[in-house]
């Protein structure tokens, strides 16, 4: 079975600057999709990036970056140029590549704030 | 493009009524379906995800069933509610590893 473990439950950051989130993965799957979401107080889940498990170069979409390290499982996310407007819920996903196993499985989630 | 229609918004029952809850989703084929519940402030918890018409799988025991009749449509029930169901469920939609899309979520209170 597939689970993700983020461990922090709330962040806080000032505006402009950068944060890391964290998130470990435990999977036997060789081949697998990672994801970041955004659930900003409107509540509506938003994509913020994705990296498939094969691929060895981070994914980047503009300020936000990821840290993939397979054979640690771990996946974080770096926020660079902090805004307000990221204020958000964040969590990290997992889903196999493919099959019947094929559901997405999320992390608790983490809480971050960013300061004016 | 696709969508993904998820309904009541809001919902109020009481302690014992049935429920209901509908997602239905357009512009695409055979997707993986979910149903998820999120507590106030916490994280999301996977009750459902269907990969076909009729496979339903379920991932915590509870008072909740699901259903999927037709290859786009995701039903959640339950014959009598608890105040434990109470909370906001969200439906969402996949097409093999890609992104997943949510619906904008119901927000259940049990009374």
């Amino acid at each position: 079975a597939q689970t993700v473990t983020q461990s922090q439950p709330e962040m806080s950051v000032q505006e402009a600057e950068t944060v890391t989130l964290s998130c470990t993965y435990d999977t036997s799957e060789s081949n697998y999709y990672l994801f970041w979401y955004k659930q900003p107080p409107s509540r509506q889940m938003i994509l913020v990036i994705r990296q498939e498990a094969y691929k060895q170069q981070n994914a980047t979409e503009n300020r936000f970056s990821v840290n993939f390290q397979k054979a640690a499982k771990s996946f974080s996310l770096k926020i660079s140029d902090s805004q307000l407007g990221d204020t958000a819920m964040y969590f990290c996903a997992f889903t196999p590549h493919g099959g019947a196993n094929s559901k997405l499985t999320f992390g608790k989630g983490i809480t971050l704030s960013v300061r004016p | 493009s696709q969508t993904i229609h998820q309904w009541p918004a809001t919902l109020v029952q009481p302690v014992g009524s049935p429920l209901s809850l509908e997602c239905t989703v357009e512009g695409t084929s055979n997707p993986n379906l979910y149903w998820y519940r999120q507590a106030a402030g916490r994280g999301l918890q996977l009750l459902f995800y269907s990969v076909g018409i009729g496979q339903i799988s379920s991932e915590v025991p509870q008072n909740l069933s699901a259903s999927r009749p037709q290859d786009r449509q995701f039903i959640l029930s339950s014959k009598k509610l608890l105040l434990s169901d109470s909370g906001f469920y969200l439906c969402a939609w996949s097409v093999g590893p890609f992104e997943a899309f949510f619906g904008q979520g119901t927000r259940l209170t049990v009374v």
